[in-house]
């Protein structure tokens, strides 16, 4: 059962580089999520994707982006990474739109340093 | 920001020990929804419980049971007789009310170690 898959597991980026992280769920849930954690803040929404074709804003979007193309794939773009990037970034999926929402099930994490 | 408070940075116990984790959460909404999620070392994020704004009875789970005081806005959620595996950093969240029902707010975690 793989559920969620992210990559890279973990990457050191120079400062300035483009970065994209993957993330590829098999569990057909409509919404996938980004979220990144820090020490002391929890975790933090970045972007978030109802369904295939559509993507919203979080608590903290700036400097990244996203795109969700078909229902399974939803990477998170850094098109030019700064040190403040540095944290451990989740990728979760659920399943909305029912009575109740869905727990989210979460990627194993990339933990990501700027350098 | 509707946010969500866990007091507790970290906290210490021996083992058997019983031990209360503290979550405190704002929202203008009238359904929501309350999670606690799991953290162990090893770094993966394991669910462990949803509530909805509407169902206040307290659940238990094995040594673990929850109390969601809608009065206080709180859902606390107590480990009973721990144990050195339960050593992790547990979230608190909130999700639900209007729009997209997925989307969660976290709290910033509390870290629990158990002694031996």
């Amino acid at each position: 059962i793989a559920g969620i898959t992210q990559a890279p597991t973990s990457q050191i980026l120079a400062a300035g580089r483009r970065m994209t992280l993957r993330c590829t769920q098999d569990m057909r849930h409509n919404a996938m999520y980004w979220y990144r954690q820090d020490l002391g803040l929890g975790l933090r929404l970045i972007h978030y994707s109802n369904t295939a074709g559509t993507t919203g804003k979080g608590e903290v979007p700036d400097g990244y982006s996203v795109s969700r193309a078909n229902t399974d794939d939803f990477p998170l773009t850094l098109a030019s990474a700064v040190p403040s990037q540095t944290s451990v970034y989740f990728c979760a999926s659920s399943l909305i739109g029912t009575s109740a929402p869905g727990e989210l099930f979460f990627g194993e994490g990339s933990r990501l340093t700027v350098l | 920001a509707q946010k969500v408070t866990q007091a507790q940075t970290e906290i210490s116990v021996v083992e058997k020990e019983d031990v209360t984790l503290d979550c405190v959460y704002e929202t203008r909404d009238t359904t929501y929804y309350l999670f606690w999620y799991k953290q162990p070392p090893s770094g993966e994020l394991v669910f462990l419980i949803r509530r909805n704004s509407f169902d206040e009875q307290n659940e238990i789970s094995g040594r673990y049971s929850w109390n969601f005081q809608k009065s206080t806005s709180s859902f606390n959620f107590t480990i009973t007789a721990s144990q050195v595996v339960d050593s992790a950093v547990y979230f608190c969240a909130r999700g639900g009310g209007s729009g997209n029902t997925g989307k969660l707010i976290f709290g910033q975690g509390t870290t629990l170690q158990v002694k031996p």
